[in-house]
């Protein structure tokens, strides 16, 4: 199995402009987070996905900020428009019922905006 | 509130001398707790979890964490310290809230293992 795999890897772009940001689960896993990480706030849950459905999405920042699940093997992360403060390592993680809540994480996504 | 604190930022080891990282949890019922590891520009990788069962749990790389209820910890330690154990270490719990599907993670504890 390739693991978690998130794309790109790096992202560069001016404040203002749409990021969207993608994710490709564990095949068989049922749940789907997306983390941000920064220096200030450490490991943020932003929004979780159980079999493609949003359950809860109470860490999203604010409205620039949305994520879907089109399907179990998909999943993105957008901000619209994008800030400087967006600037983080954006985190992927899936997992499947049978395991005892622990995640496997993609290798992430390091935004920046400028 | 779930939640897990860290309370070193970085802690440094001489090679082959043992390793402590440091956990404490607050949790209402009995916690899910777990350390993950997060090697630079990498995902965090699991090490080891507890969930039941006995207090010492061993997990990857020959790390093993203990888990004190008294003490509300669950310290990581390996016996005998890598240059290539250096790396940002993750304690984390089971948040209890919303189906208790997330984790919630601690700060974070730099561990820096010397020649």
């Amino acid at each position: 199995d390739a693991g978690v795999i998130q794309s790109p890897r790096h992202e560069v772009t001016e404040m203002g402009q749409e990021v969207t940001l993608r994710c490709k689960p564990i095949s068989g896993h049922d749940y789907l987070f997306w983390y941000r990480q920064t220096m200030m706030r450490g490991l943020e849950l932003l929004i979780y996905f159980n079999n493609n459905v949003p359950i809860d999405d109470s860490g999203m920042p604010e409205d620039r900020f949305s994520a879907k699940m089109p399907n179990a093997s998909f999943s993105t992360l957008k901000i619209q428009p994008s800030e400087p403060r967006d600037s983080a390592v954006y985190f992927c993680a899936s997992r499947s019922t049978g395991e005892h809540y622990g995640y496997t994480f993609g290798s992430g996504t390091r935004l920046t905006v400028v | 509130a779930q939640s897990v604190a860290q309370p070193e930022d970085q802690v440094k080891v001489a090679e082959g001398n043992p390793l402590t990282v440091k956990c404490t949890y607050s949790v209402s019922g009995n916690p899910y707790l777990f350390w993950y590891v997060q090697y630079p520009n990498r995902g965090l990788q699991f090490l080891l979890k507890y969930i039941t069962g006995d207090n010492l749990v061993k997990g990857s790389y020959g790390f093993e964490a203990e888990f004190n209820k008294s003490q509300t910890s669950f310290h990581l330690k390996k016996p005998s310290a890598l240059v290539s154990d250096s790396a940002l270490y993750f304690c984390a719990v089971r948040d209890l809230r919303g189906g208790g599907n997330k984790l919630t993670f601690g700060t974070g504890t730099q561990l820096k293992v010397e020649l």
